[in-house]
């Protein structure tokens, strides 16, 4: 599965939108890009995903580039309960079954 | 209501005693997986059942050992834990195959300490 590249961590204003960027260089044509979130030390929770095309549903958007070397996860109107940290992960869905969840991103909403 | 659950929450225990981390799901999902979290460090992937009776190896399986009789149990055991052990556990689970893969579904956590 290819390695993720997110920054440590950013901050957002309340009300704002939330772009939490992700870089996926090394992705292969059959691998999807996830998005999970984990509030203080509770389990991680699913946000979204997709392959090449941007996704959108209740909690987020996905926008992934036309290489799909890199995604952006939004999210519109980010609220305190926003802040956590946010996990880009990349894998296929045959073959190897393991997660690389790696470091995230630590998203602090300021209100 | 659909979840994972995982028992005990919370454990402090001494070094060389054996435990046992019990992970549910009621969902009847195929796969099945264990996770570590520790400070700076992330998540790391422990063990892994595609289904019963299937396991495999995560980033960080030593130490420990899993087993998946039944579908909806999968336990992790540590035959003789050490302080390297203390940790946040996560159970997960989720289903199998499908054109675009589903998200997993993890448990509250489980947070031992070794002494």
């Amino acid at each position: 599965d290819a390695k993720t590249t997110q920054p440590t961590s950013m901050d957002c204003a309340e009300g704002r939108a939330a772009n939490l960027p992700c870089n996926h260089s090394t992705i292969s044509g059959n691998e999807y890009v996830y998005w999970y979130r984990q509030i203080h030390s509770q389990g991680p929770q699913y946000i979204i995903h997709g392959l090449k095309n941007n996704e959108t549903n209740e909690m987020a958007s996905l926008i992934i580039t036309e290489d799909r070397k890199s995604s952006t996860l939004i999210l519109p109107h980010a609220t305190l309960r926003d802040t956590a940290v946010y996990y880009c992960i990349v894998r296929g869905t045959s073959g190897t079954y393991k997660y690389i969840f790696g470091t995230g991103t630590r998203l602090k909403v300021l209100a | 209501e659909a979840q994972v659950t995982q028992n005990p929450r919370y454990l402090i225990t001494v070094t060389g005693k054996k435990l046992t981390v019990t992970c549910s799901q009621n969902m009847n999902h195929e796969y099945m997986s264990w996770y570590r979290q520790d400070p700076g460090l992330g998540l790391r992937q422990i063990y892994y059942s595609m289904n019963v009776e299937v396991t495999d190896k995560g980033d960080v399986p030593e130490g420990y050992k899993v087993s998946r009789k039944e579908k909806r149990n999968f336990p992790l055991i540590l035959e003789s834990p050490s302080p390297n052990q203390t940790s946040l556990y996560f159970c997960a689970s989720r289903r199998q195959g499908g054109i675009s893969g589903y998200e997993q579904y993890f448990g509250p956590g489980t947070r031992l300490t070794v002494t």
